[in-house]
C-alpha cells in the first residue's frame, strides 16, 4: 500500500495563477482532509470530506475549493494564488471520524507563490 | 478563545534521559487527545491516543498522561535516543467529528 500520495512535492506559482494539488489514498478511507502548515502556526484545517460527494469547510477555507468524486481522490484547488497561500499543504485520511481514527498523512506539497 | 499550546522553544536533551513535552489547551473539553511525530520534510505520523477517562497510556518507551482538570497532556520519551529527534504535535477533536485542532509542535533534539 502506498498510503496517502500527494503530488506535486514542490510548486512555484505566480500571483493570480490557479492550480490543483492532488491527493490520493489506497486504504479505502472515508474521511479525507487538507491542512496547511505555516511556521509557528501548526496545522490548520482547510477543507474535509466524510465521503464521496460530501465536503465541508474547515478553519481556513477561503481561496480554496475541493471536490470528492471518488473515495480515493481529494484534490485541492487554488483559484487565484496569493502570496499568503505560500505554505506546506498536507492531505490526510482516516477510516472515519471519531476517537479511534488517527489520521494518515501524505508527505506534503511545498507551495511558493511569488 | 479556544487554543492549544505546546512548548514553543526547542527541547534539547542528552541521550538516555527522559524527554517531557507539554500540551495545554483552553476552552475545550475534548473526549480524547492524539500525539503525532513529524520529521523534516515529512507528514505527521500518529503515535498515541489517550481518552478523557484514561490517566495514562504507554507504548514501548512512550508515555502520555491526560489531566482534564489541568487541561494538559504530557508526552514522555524514556531512555531517549538521537533517532527520537523530531517535532512532536498534539491534537484534539473538540466535537468528535474528525476536525482535529493541532498545537504548533515542539522540536526535540536528542544529543549523543
Amino acid at each position: 500500500n502506498a498510503g496517502v500520495t500527494q503530488t506535486p512535492k514542490f510548486q512555484v506559482l505566480k500571483t493570480g495563477q490557479s492550480m490543483t494539488l492532488q491527493c490520493a489514498q489506497d486504504m479505502n478511507h472515508e474521511y479525507m482532509s487538507w491542512y496547511r502548515q505555516d511556521p509557528g502556526m501548526g496545522l490548520r484545517l482547510i477543507h474535509y470530506s466524510v465521503g464521496a460527494g460530501i465536503t465541508d469547510q474547515g478553519e481556513v477555507p477561503n481561496g480554496y475549493n475541493v471536490s470528492r468524486s471518488t473515495t480515493e481522490d481529494f484534490p485541492l484547488r487554488l483559484l487565484s494564488a496569493a502570496p499568503s497561500q505560500t505554505s506546506v499543504y498536507f492531505c490526510a485520511s482516516s477510516p472515519g471520524r471519531g476517537e479511534n481514527q488517527p489520521q494518515h498523512f501524505g508527505d506534503g506539497t511545498r507551495l511558493s507563490i511569488l | 478563545s479556544q487554543k492549544i499550546e505546546q512548548n514553543s522553544e526547542a527541547l534539547n536533551i542528552q541521550e538516555g534521559k527522559t524527554a517531557t513535552l507539554t500540551c495545554n489547551y483552553t476552552n475545550y473539553s475534548p473526549a480524547y487527545l492524539q500525539w503525532y511525530r513529524q520529521d523534516p520534510g515529512r507528514g505527521p505520523v500518529f503515535l498515541l491516543l489517550i481518552r478523557e477517562n484514561e490517566k495514562e497510556k504507554r507504548k514501548e518507551r512512550l508515555k502520555v498522561t491526560f489531566d482534564t482538570t489541568l487541561k494538559q497532556s504530557l508526552f514522555h520519551i524514556t531512555a531517549s535516543q538521537p533517532a527520537d529527534s523530531a517535532t512532536y504535535l498534539c491534537a484534539l477533536d473538540p466535537n468528535q467529528g474528525g476536525k482535529l485542532i493541532f498545537g504548533q509542535g515542539t522540536e526535540l533534539s536528542v544529543k549523543p
